[in-house]
């Protein structure tokens, strides 16, 4: 029973390309959650979607983000025109249902861009 | 809004020493309040949760005390271990907004 899969999980970048990150929640699981993880920082919150759907983006950067999850295929993130300040572990979440005690999160073992 | 503070790290211990890790939480309403451990080179995993006041959440020997009067839920282990040496992140969550984490806490147990 595979759990939430990230890719890639190593992606370097050089400043101004574009990178994607790609998760595949937990089977049978539609929620699916972004966060970014600083060094020496916890987790913060960026999105949160349902199939097709975006649900919450409060924690989004207004510009060069973007956040989908089709109906067919993996949750991506898109980052446009990277910056040194995007260098971050990008982790996903998925749950069964709207996240809370009855439906935890399960993670992913996330995504470490590195922006050169 | 909601929010988590934890005692900073990092915490040193020698093995079989006890173990308590702060945190403190503001949230509206009644949240759900969990504790998650990050291994090095890995994803959050759940250790324990507690979804009313006064619930002990326990797994693999680490316990926390859901204390509404002191809007707190301290983990503690009595004897831990070098295996446990890891990140340990609580976090809420309310109503429909997203979980919530603290900064972390870095475990360090030697021999």
């Amino acid at each position: 029973n595979a759990g939430v899969m990230q890719n890639p999980r190593h992606l370097v970048r050089r400043r101004g390309q574009e990178a994607r990150l790609r998760c595949s929640p937990m089977k049978g699981h539609s929620h699916v959650y972004w966060y970014r993880q600083l060094p020496e920082e916890g987790l913060k919150f960026m999105v949160y979607l349902q199939k097709e759907n975006i649900i919450d983006e409060s924690g989004m950067p207004k510009e060069r983000f973007s956040a989908e999850f089709p109906k067919e295929g993996p949750s991506i993130l898109r980052i446009q025109q990277v910056v040194r300040g995007d260098s971050a572990a990008y982790f996903c979440a998925s749950s069964a249902a709207a996240g809370g005690a009855n439906s935890p999160l399960h993670f992913g073992n996330g995504t470490r861009l590195t922006v050169t | 809004g909601n929010s988590v503070t934890q005692m900073e790290g990092p915490v040193t211990l020698s093995e079989e020493a006890f173990l308590t890790i702060n945190c403190t939480y503001t949230a509206t309403g009644y949240p759900s309040l969990f504790w998650y451990v990050q291994y090095p080179g890995e994803g959050l995993q759940l250790l324990l949760k507690a979804t009313k006041a006064d619930d002990k959440g326990s797994n693999k020997g680490f316990e926390a005390t859901y204390r509404k009067e002191t809007t707190s839920f301290h983990l503690e282990k009595g004897s831990v271990q070098v295996s446990d040496s890891a990140v340990y992140f609580c976090a809420l969550q309310s109503g429909n907004t997203p979980l919530v984490f603290g900064k972390g806490t870095r475990l360090s147990v030697i021999a």
